[in-house]
């Protein structure tokens, strides 16, 4: 597509629950990133793919985060038993290799109530 | 781990103003983005930067590798520029990006 398309746009769960929020890249683009806006915070890094090789993980907050890239190109964000201080807006960004411009999605504002 | 650090934190200018935001950084780094994020959220990339001026527009920004500096200017602001700018830094030993807190422009008509 056009652009870095995630869904949903919203996503409201109860405490407890799993959440699957989901980041289609720009087609041939390699680098996939996900951060995280939280109120009143800025912007922090969580998960970093690029092309088949293993992604950095070192931005993810606790265990209860996961993410998978399927065939290089759709990345599924998971977070595990959901908690009060996961809510955020989660961003998708992709770019060809690093060192080109970036392209975010709209994002995904999650609420765990 | 880098700072990254902006000033000033929030802006408040007059149209036609010209407007300089600052980015400083702490650890050496491939590249540094400025970006745009508007009230409802989306967030825009204006400029990626590794070395010396880029332009866009009424838009330009800077880069000083040895300061460790950047700087995102707006000539002949307009109220449409009211967002807030976001400096971040690639490199220092990190994949992702690490992120300034952001500066929140508004310019007032």
């Amino acid at each position: 597509g056009a652009g870095v398309s995630q869904s949903p746009s919203n996503k409201v769960t109860e405490k407890g629950k799993d959440v699957e929020l989901r980041c289609d890249p720009i087609s041939g683009h390699t680098a996939l990133y996900w951060y995280r806006q939280s109120l009143g915070q800025g912007l922090e890094f969580l998960i970093y793919f690029q092309g088949n090789s293993a992604p950095d993980k070192s931005g993810l907050p606790s265990d209860r985060f996961s993410a998978e890239r399927t065939g290089g190109s759709v990345s599924t964000l998971t977070i595990q038993r959901t908690q009060q201080e996961d809510s955020a807006v989660y961003l998708c960004a992709s770019s060809l290799p690093p060192l080109y411009g970036y392209t975010f999605g709209s994002g995904t504002r999650l609420t765990v109530v | 781990k880098n700072e990254v650090e902006q000033s000033p934190q929030n802006l408040t200018a007059q149209e036609g103003e010209f407007i300089t935001i600052n980015c400083s950084y702490s650890v050496g780094i491939s590249a540094l983005h400025w970006l745009q994020q508007h009230p409802g959220g989306g967030i825009v990339s204006l400029f990626m930067l590794s070395s010396g001026k880029k332009k866009h527009g009424r838009l330009i920004a800077t880069i000083n590798i040895q300061e460790k500096h950047s700087s995102l200017h707006i000539t002949a602001s307009h109220p449409r520029d009211s967002a807030v700018y976001i400096c971040a830094v690639l490199g220092g030993g990190a994949d992702g990006l690490t992120f300034g807190k952001g500066t929140h422009l508004i310019i007032q008509p």
